[in-house]
């Protein structure tokens, strides 16, 4: 299985200011042929779903603000929040869809500081 | 709009089975997959597998073959999972998602709300 690791566990960060996650995938989930990632960024709030936030590691989903990136090939990956908001806290995880079994990282824990 | 609207939480006992309904609405049903995660407590998100409801074909990871079963009912517009053989393991909120409709595209938007099954003597 492809397994995802997010770095941090959790973060603290003030209102405003930049946020970074990480995610790394043990085998690349750079399909060649067509020069794509496959890698989503979802994020959950506490007793909610998860909400889809980016696909093909950098597309942004509609209706998601800018301050929400995603960069990253291969088995590297980053979500960035460009200015940290009140409702951003939550958990984000990043989730590969090159293969099955699709996995997911263990989160990262977003808090204001 | 897109919605998946999913079964309430269920309390089983160990080896016994439980079934989660996930109805569909504001879209063709048949056009768009639907899979299955779940999320135990202080873990991170599963996949378990897919179906197809315009066919009924599945896919399952090998982890729960064996033990999961997802069918759909068309008429009704909803897909069912089906695991047996409960463990303590196995106490989890239970989701299902829709993938696009682009083969290659197995990411998931939108989520049911979740179901809770929790396994217990």
């Amino acid at each position: 299985d492809n397994v995802m690791t997010q770095s941090p566990d959790s973060l603290a960060v003030s209102l405003g200011e930049r946020a970074t996650i990480n995610c790394k995938s043990s085998q690349s989930v750079l399909y060649s042929s067509n020069n794509k990632n496959y890698l989503a960024w979802y994020q959950q709030k506490p007793g909610q779903p998860p909400k889809l936030l980016i696909y093909w590691a950098s597309t942004r989903e509609s209706g998601v603000p800018d301050r929400f990136s995603g960069s990253g090939s291969g088995t590297d990956f980053t979500l960035t929040i460009s200015s940290l908001q009140p409702e951003d806290v939550a958990v984000y995880y990043c989730q590969q869809y090159y293969g099955t079994p699709y996995t997911f990282g263990q989160g990262t824990k977003l808090e204001i500081k | 709009q897109v919605q998946l609207v999913q079964s309430g939480a269920e309390v089983k006992k160990p080896g016994a089975s439980v079934k989660v309904s996930c109805k569909a609405s504001g879209y063709t049903f048949t056009s768009y997959y639907i899979h299955w995660m779940r999320q135990a407590p202080g873990q991170r998100l599963e996949w378990m597998g897919s179906i197809n409801p315009s066919g009924g074909s599945t896919s399952y990871a090998h982890k729960f073959q064996g033990r999961v079963t997802m069918t759909r009912d068309t008429s009704t517009s909803t897909v069912y999972m089906e695991l047996s053989s409960l463990r303590s393991d196995d106490t989890a909120v239970y989701y299902c998602a829709r993938r696009p409709d682009d083969w290659s595209a197995n990411w998931f938007d939108p989520w049911g709300q979740g179901a809770l099954v929790t396994v217990s003597s």
